[in-house]
């Protein structure tokens, strides 16, 4: 099993719709989560990092649900400028290296 | 000015060939990473360092190694390059003075291509 695991899409998905990506991860000592994005060819991009209350920042929502071990993203009134892969990532557990585990990404399409 | 830069940011070489990618950062983070992309593998780390001349493996190492002599620079070579080495390379930098489990801020890529 993957230690974080994304459906890969890609989501193809009409401008103003609401769109949820979901993430597992397999390691339940994770303690730091984070949405990056990357578009084509282009580095990634911190989005937002998932706290445990979850966590909103504009049409973008952040969930974590420790005990199911997955992670969601909502993306509400879809921007074509949304179009982009959406990696999952997960602190690495052992202590103490800031090493990150990053999803293969989920990819969203958004269309006219 | 980007905060990662890294250089070059496309290279085309032969098999056998040792190559050296550069990074240098200006954003005074002690932690630095060199990863891999391959299409559906997602981001894979090479190495990774805390601090001048620290040095650790990660989980894809063999075939490449590291040198870094300054807390800006964190330099990745081939040693003798193979066309299975190539893919999208990112460097990427974290700031540990918050914590141990910060993000992490990338570079805009090196993209390698071995022929």
């Amino acid at each position: 099993r993957k230690e974080v695991e994304q459906d890969p899409g890609p989501f193809n998905v009409p401008e103003g719709a609401t769109v949820a990506f979901n993430c597992t991860y397999s390691n339940s000592a994770s303690q730091s989560f984070f949405w990056y994005r990357q578009d084509c060819r282009k580095e990634p991009k911190l989005l937002m990092s998932v706290y445990s209350s979850g966590n909103e920042d504009g049409r973008f929502t952040a969930q974590l649900n420790r005990a199911s071990q997955y992670i969601s993203l909502l993306i509400r009134d879809s921007k074509l400028s949304d179009s982009a892969t959406y990696l999952c990532v997960v602190n690495g557990v052992s202590s103490n290296t800031g090493k990150l585990i990053f999803g293969q990404g989920t990819t969203l399409q958004v269309k006219p | 000015d980007a905060d990662v830069t890294q250089t070059p940011r496309n290279r085309i070489t032969k098999t056998g060939k040792r190559i050296m990618l550069e990074c240098s950062q200006t954003k005074g983070h002690d932690r630095m990473y060199w990863y891999r992309q391959d299409p559906g593998l997602g981001l894979r780390l090479i190495y990774y360092s805390f601090d001048v001349k620290d040095i650790n493996k990660g989980e894809i190492s063999d075939g490449y190694s590291v040198s870094r002599q300054a807390q800006a620079k964190f330099s990745l070579s081939l040693e003798s390059a193979i066309p299975n080495q190539t893919a999208l390379y990112f460097c990427a930098t974290s700031d540990p003075s918050r914590g141990d489990n910060q993000p992490q801020h990338f570079g805009d890529g090196t993209r390698l291509s071995i022929l």
